[in-house]
């Protein structure tokens, strides 16, 4: 099983949909999640940790299931902006400042 | 705001050239790493950084070696360039207080092409 699995998608939704991204990890002694957005042939930048409790900012909501390994990340009411690449992002076990990325997955919003 | 900054954008460079790509970062982060990242394979590993003149490998260090000298500075050396090599290098920086992980921060990357 792969550290850190995502669809790599594409996902091509239409504005104002909502759309799920779905990810798997496979330490279950990792600590820290995150979601990070990739933009076209730019650096990754941090979109929101993800907590147990479940986290949200605004559209966008963030879910962590340790029992199943599972992270998710909710965009609703879609904009043109939010196309990227979604990069989940997970502690390595035992050594809670080194991170693993996702592949990501390609997220197109259509007008 | 915070900043990490890569020294160059772009980069061509010759089979055989010995390569620096240099990182600076103003947060004063313990934490720095150095990625490289390729189609259909993501962000993998390379080196990273501890502390100053502490470093460890990644998961991909063949080819290349680090230096961090101040705290502020990570960079990157590829001995003896080859067409391999050919990526877009990201720096990252990061503070972990305890056992929270605040996540990186990256620069904007530096693509480098081997010819």
């Amino acid at each position: 099983r792969k550290e850190v699995e995502q669809d790599p998608g594409p996902f091509n939704v239409p504005e104002g949909a909502t759309v799920a991204f779905n990810c798997t990890y496979s330490n279950s002694a990792s600590q820290s999640f995150f979601w990070y957005r990739q933009d076209c042939r730019k650096e990754p930048k941090l979109l929101m940790s993800v907590y147990s409790s479940g986290n949200e900012d605004g559209r966008f909501t963030a879910q962590l299931n340790r029992a199943s390994q599972y992270i998710s990340l909710l965009i609703r009411d879609s904009k043109l902006s939010d196309s990227a690449t979604y990069l989940c992002v997970v502690s390595r076990g035992g050594s809670n400042y080194k991170l693993t990325f996702g592949k990501g997955t390609l997220l197109t919003v259509n007008p | 705001d915070v900043k990490v900054t890569q020294s160059s954008r772009y980069l061509v460079k010759r089979t055989g050239e010995k390569v620096f790509l240099e990182c600076v970062q103003d947060m004063d982060h313990e934490n720095m790493f150095w990625y490289r990242q390729d189609p259909g394979l993501g962000l993998r590993l390379i080196y990273f950084s501890y502390d100053v003149k502490m470093k460890e490998k990644g998961d991909i260090p063949e080819g290349y070696s680090v230096s961090r000298e101040k705290k502020e500075r990570f960079s990157l050396i590829l001995e003896s360039a080859s067409t391999n090599q050919t990526s877009m290098y990201l720096c990252a920086s990061s503070s972990v207080d305890g056992q929270e992980n605040y996540g990186y921060t990256f620069g904007s990357g530096t693509r480098l092409t081997v010819v």
